[in-house]
């Protein structure tokens, strides 16, 4: 099974500042890789797939990169609504598999 | 609008049985495979089970293999997850979602509570 590492698990920024989000997997998961953001009591929301595509209707300001085992979520200027816990999620192989998340908190 | 509402949790004594139910609408959903994703209270998400859209093909982790069915009704758009051998790890939101390759649309998600 492909592990999915996630750094940090809890982050505090600012409105405004640049934020990025880590994801490592424990093998080559070849681009396809998704972020999701999740709100208190609410469902996932897709924010970005196969690694760099913006899904319809998210700001641009968030953005995805990375390749191989690596793989970053980049929001470019902090908005007070991104608050919320943030998955990146690899369906490159069976079982699909989560990161553990990284909560976002608004300084 | 994409809408899927799953129905069918709730509380079930270890060992016991539940089915939960997603009815789809808004899209073809013949066109598309289907999958449940859980998330225990507190925790992160799990991938549970996912059906190719013709019903033929099935996947589970090994979490769940043996334990649980995923099976589809084309004709009603409807999803469903045959839990048997419930545990209490087995606790969760149950969310429908679509599209094993990208999750675009999720359900609101329905509890099942394992416990004595």
């Amino acid at each position: 099974d492909i592990q999915m590492t996630q750094s940090p698990s809890l982050l505090s920024a600012s409105v405004g500042d640049r934020v990025t989000i880590n994801c490592k997997a424990s093998q080559n998961i070849n681009k396809y890789l998704n972020w999701y953001q999740q709100k208190l009591g609410e469902a996932p929301k897709l924010l970005i797939y196969n690694t760099n595509n913006l899904q319809t209707g998210i700001p641009s300001r968030f953005s995805g990169s990375g390749s191989g085992t690596d793989y970053t979520l980049t929001i470019s200027s902090l908005q007070p609504e991104d608050f919320g816990t943030y998955f990146c999620f690899q369906h490159n192989s069976w079982p699909l598999t989560f990161g553990s998340g990284t909560k976002l908190e608004i300084k | 609008e994409v809408q899927l509402v799953e129905t069918g949790g709730g509380l079930v004594q270890p060992g016991r049985s539940l089915k939960l139910s997603c009815v789809a609408s808004g899209f073809t959903f013949n066109n598309y495979w289907m999958s449940w994703t859980r998330q225990a209270p507190g925790k992160g998400l799990e991938w549970v089970a996912s059906i190719t859209n013709s019903g033929g093909s099935t996947y589970y982790p090994d979490s769940v293999k043996g334990r649980f069915t995923i099976s589809r009704d084309n004709a009603q758009n409807t999803l469903y997850l045959q839990m048997n051998s419930l545990r209490s790890e087995d606790t969760a939101t149950y969310y429908c979602t679509r599209d094993p390759w990208y999750f675009d649309y999720w359900g609101q998600g329905v509890m099942v509570t394992v416990s004595s």
